[in-house]
């Protein structure tokens, strides 16, 4: 079963922050989040391996709620670059695969 | 190191075709998948193989195939192509459980 990401879509002027947030109803073995542009593959962000473990690089960060089965991901002064699809992707206990959610778009104007 | 390659970029075929999508990766990953991307919509994971000679069924795969006979190599084979198959194909691997995903750019399939 898919994680569900929220909102669906989210339009900020350049420099306002968001957060994207991602829930399942299973136990999660890591959380993944990607980004991407229109017509191009999703491009690794970050991943979450531990509950309470929060990640960042530049302005974007995330956090892992293990015990919730929730992950959110945390744009801050955001630019125009940070504009795409957003997508979270769970990994269940057997460690095999990820399921992605339907994505968070984004839109960042100047 | 080119990391997650896939063959053809683009491809238009009839319904009732059949063909195979290649996917390579130079990385020496175990895990290897196939998601399918309708317009607007999220990745679908097709089939997906934990290392050489194994293969499982994910979300979406009847009217699929895929065969690992090396770790490099996940072909998926579309057999009989309807236009419900219309979509880009991506293909990605991953060292194992918990690894960073990489996702090769894709493959835009339209059947006519």
């Amino acid at each position: 079963q898919q994680p569900v990401q929220s909102p669906q879509a989210v339009i900020l002027r350049e420099g306002e922050d968001a957060v994207i947030n991602c829930s399942s109803s299973k136990a999660l073995y890591s959380v993944h989040w990607y980004r991407q542009k229109h017509g191009e593959a999703p491009v690794f962000l970050m991943i979450l391996l531990k509950g309470g473990e929060q990640k960042g690089h530049d302005k974007i960060s995330a956090s892992f709620n293990e015990k919730k089965q929730q992950s959110s991901l945390y744009l801050t002064a955001s630019q125009l670059s940070y504009s795409g699809t957003y997508f979270c992707g769970a990994e269940e206990t057997s460690g095999s695969r990820l399921t992605f959610g339907e994505g968070t778009q984004l839109t960042v104007n100047p | 190191n080119a990391g997650v390659t896939q063959t053809p970029k683009f491809r238009i075929l009839k319904i009732g075709q059949s063909m195979t999508l290649q996917c390579t990766q130079d990385m020496n990953h175990n895990y290897m998948y196939w998601y399918r991307q309708d317009p607007g919509m999220g990745l679908k994971l097709i089939y997906y193989s934990v290392g050489a000679g194994i293969t499982d069924k994910g979300e979406v795969p009847n009217g699929y195939n895929v065969s690992r006979s090396t770790t490099e190599d996940f072909p998926l084979r579309l057999e009989l192509a309807a236009p419900s198959q219309t979509s880009v194909y991506f293909c990605a691997s991953r060292p194992g459980p918990r690894d960073t995903q990489y996702f090769g750019p894709g493959t835009r399939l339209t059947v006519l």
